[in-house]
């Protein structure tokens, strides 16, 4: 078993739909969760971080961790064409354990 | 506030070759970290630098690499001899504190191994 599974997608959306997207991981050890948001070339690109269980908001970005569940969630509203991405979750402490990356396109 | 810098961006080499990676973090991070790529598979943790101390160097394939960062500034990995499988994209990142929350990632350097 993967320490964080992630759905690879791909993922479709029309453009104004709001993204969930998931992963769960393993080891309760864990204490930070991010998402990155990866395009095509480029290197992942820290979009949310959180320290234990909670939400968090910045803009249309909403992360979510449960430990409880050991699940690990980022929603994005209002979706636009640029927010076309692989989204990576990744937990960990120091080192992080990263999922596959989900695809999305969203569409115009 | 320049980011982190890797090159080169792209290297093809033969089988056996040599290649030597760099990689120029955000200036005053003390925390840098080499993550690999390949094919198909999740990015995955290669070692940890503290300034020029080797924290964690766990996730290191074999003894054919090795890291260095001389001064505790930039970093180099290198790859001798090269293998197939060495093949996959490179990644560089770093930050200010080890528990930071989050770290800053370079492009990364696209190795291809023929």
């Amino acid at each position: 078993q993967k320490e964080v599974e992630q759905d690879p997608g791909p993922l479709s959306v029309p453009e104004g739909a709001i993204v969930s997207l998931n992963c769960t991981y393993s080891n309760s050890a864990f204490q930070y969760f991010m998402w990155y948001r990866q395009y095509s070339r480029k290197g992942p690109e820290l979009l949310m971080y959180t320290y234990s269980s909670g939400n968090k908001e910045d803009g249309r970005f909403t992360a979510q961790v449960d430990k409880s569940s050991k699940y690990i969630s980022l929603f994005i509203r209002d979706s636009q064409p640029s927010d076309s991405a692989t989204y990576l979750c990744a937990s960990g402490t120091y080192k992080y354990i990263f999922g596959t990356g989900t695809r999305l396109k969203v569409l115009a | 506030e320049a980011g982190v810098t890797q090159f080169p961006s792209h290297s093809v080499i033969e089988k056996g070759q040599t290649v030597t990676l760099r990689c120029d973090p955000i200036s005053g991070h003390d925390n840098l970290y080499w993550y690999r790529r390949v094919m198909g598979k999740e990015i995955k943790f290669l070692l940890h630098f503290v300034k020029e101390s080797k924290q964690d160097e766990s996730g290191m394939p074999n003894n054919r690499f090795l890291a260095e960062r001389t001064g505790g500034t930039y970093s180099t990995l290198k790859v001798q001899p090269a293998e197939l499988e060495d093949s996959g994209v490179y990644f560089c990142a770093s930050s200010h504190g080890e528990l930071s929350g989050g770290y800053t990632f370079g492009s990364g350097t696209r190795l291809t191994v023929v």
